[in-house]
């Protein structure tokens, strides 16, 4: 069974903070790492997909690494703003099942202005 | 560009109806598409594939008699929960693909199911 795993499961950080959460996922048969930004009453939006180990990606204050070796990625948010709060999830995509992403949990942020 | 919509949004249904949710793409034309489930505090969980013109493929443990899934369409694909409990009581959300190495999936809002 392939689990992934996002920690931590809720944080709360005040306007300006910058934060970050991990994507655990298995090491081995790896493809691809989606990280998807989802509202409350919207769809989830996809943030970055990510493919080779040691990349980085960027998009405004958001960023993300990924170690494919160690089976781990890192979300950063920098500077957060009240419109950051979400849930932001992870989801991994095996070698050998190509096209289904296996979802971790999600971490809900709670920016407070 | 790549929106999907859902319909409806929440639904209670009585015990032992049916139920009906629909996805549709409405400015791509999706090859595939997904329907996952979300119990509380638990992940989306994968139920089932399906392609236009073709049979869904269904996760192991989703009854395939339960959950029946049409996709007539390259924009549409339709859920039907049947004869619903309320252990079926979930959220819903369906997503589509467009054909690429990466397999990029676009979401739908999501549907409330609440079976009483």
């Amino acid at each position: 069974i392939l689990n992934v795993e996002q920690s931590p499961q809720s944080l709360h950080v005040q306007e300006g903070d910058s934060t970050n959460f991990t994507c655990s996922f298995p090491s081995s048969n790896f493809y691809a790492l989606h990280w998807y930004r989802w509202e409350t009453a919207k769809s989830p939006e996809a943030l970055f997909v990510m493919t080779l180990n040691g990349d980085e990606k960027k998009k405004g204050r958001i960023s993300a690494t990924l170690n494919t070796k160690e089976g781990y990625s890192y979300l950063y948010i920098k500077g957060s703003q009240p419109e950051d709060s979400a849930t932001y999830l992870c989801a991994f995509i095996a070698s050998s099942n190509t096209g289904k992403l296996i979802f971790g949990q999600g971490t809900t942020l709670q920016v407070k202005p | 560009g790549a929106v999907v919509s859902q319909h409806p949004s929440w639904v209670i249904c009585k015990s032992g109806t049916s139920v009906k949710i629909e996805c549709r793409s409405l400015d791509f034309q999706a090859t595939t598409m997904f329907w996952y489930r979300q119990f509380p505090k638990q992940s989306l969980m994968l139920m089932a594939t399906s392609n236009e013109g073709s049979k869904a493929t269904y996760e192991q443990g989703v009854e395939k008699d339960k959950f029946l899934i049409n996709h007539a369409s390259l924009t549409l694909s339709t859920l039907t929960v049947t004869s619903a409990h309320p252990e079926d009581s979930s959220f819903y959300i369906c997503s589509a693909s467009l054909r690429t190495t990466l397999y990029e999936q676009y979401f739908g809002p999501g549907t409330r199911l609440t079976v009483t």
